[in-house]
């Protein structure tokens, strides 16, 4: 059964600093591999994708990498700001999207 | 741009009680989903639809209902309310599949009293 971690589940730094938020996950066939972000009360918003064949994808400040034989992504974000302050999910696809328990960020001024 | 819509965005239910959620889509996506989310458990799969006439169980189906008569559309209806289905639910949905950017809506948060 595919399983989704991520660690940690919530991290707080301050403003302009670079962070890595990680997510590890347990069967190594997945299709995919996306980064979400959910501010409190809204929907989720598809940040990156990356797919099995890839390594990495960027866009912006944000920077995710895949690693599938150590089960392993994460997403880096670069010189970070207070609007960045939000939940970030990851999701594996399998025959369909395991979602992980999010990493909650708070960005300080 | 409308994306993927979601209504209500909030309903309190009795128990018994019957309701459908709607879910519509502006992109010709072929892939939906109805996802709920729960403190400490995450997203998880209700119901997912592969196109139009096409449906299948998530996750955890039971107590819910669903069809795909059109590309757009897929409602999701709770059949007779209990509280164990007090949570958000969301939609989703993507062009082609697991393979292609999944888009949500806003999110309908549900009480079952």
């Amino acid at each position: 059964k595919q399983e989704v971690t991520q660690i940690p589940a919530a991290l707080s730094v301050p403003e302009g600093e670079n962070l890595v938020l990680n997510c590890s996950f347990t069967d190594s066939a997945i299709y995919n591999l996306q980064w979400f972000r959910q501010d409190p009360g809204k929907g989720l918003t598809s940040l990156l994708l990356i797919q099995s064949s890839q390594r990495e994808q960027t866009s912006g400040r944000l920077n995710a990498s895949l690693d599938k034989s150590s089960g392993r992504s994460t997403l880096y974000i670069a010189a970070s700001q207070p609007g960045d302050s939000a939940t970030y999910l990851c999701a594996g696809a399998t025959n369909k999207l395991i979602f992980g328990t999010g990493t909650l960020l708070a960005v300080q001024p | 741009n409308a994306g993927v819509t979601q209504t209500p965005k909030f309903q309190v239910l009795k128990t018994g009680q019957s309701m459908t959620l709607q879910c519509a889509q502006d992109m010709n996506h072929e892939y939906m989903s109805w996802y709920r989310q729960d403190p400490g458990m995450g997203l998880r799969l209700i119901h997912y639809s592969v196109g139009a006439g096409i449906t299948d169980q998530g996750e955890v189906p039971n107590g819910y209902n669903v069809s795909r008569s059109t590309t757009e559309d897929f409602p999701l209806r709770l059949l007779s309310a209990a509280p164990s289905q007090t949570s958000v639910y969301f939609c989703a949905s993507s062009l082609y599949g697991l393979n292609t950017e999944a888009f949500f809506g806003q999110g309908t948060r549900l009480t079952v009293v």
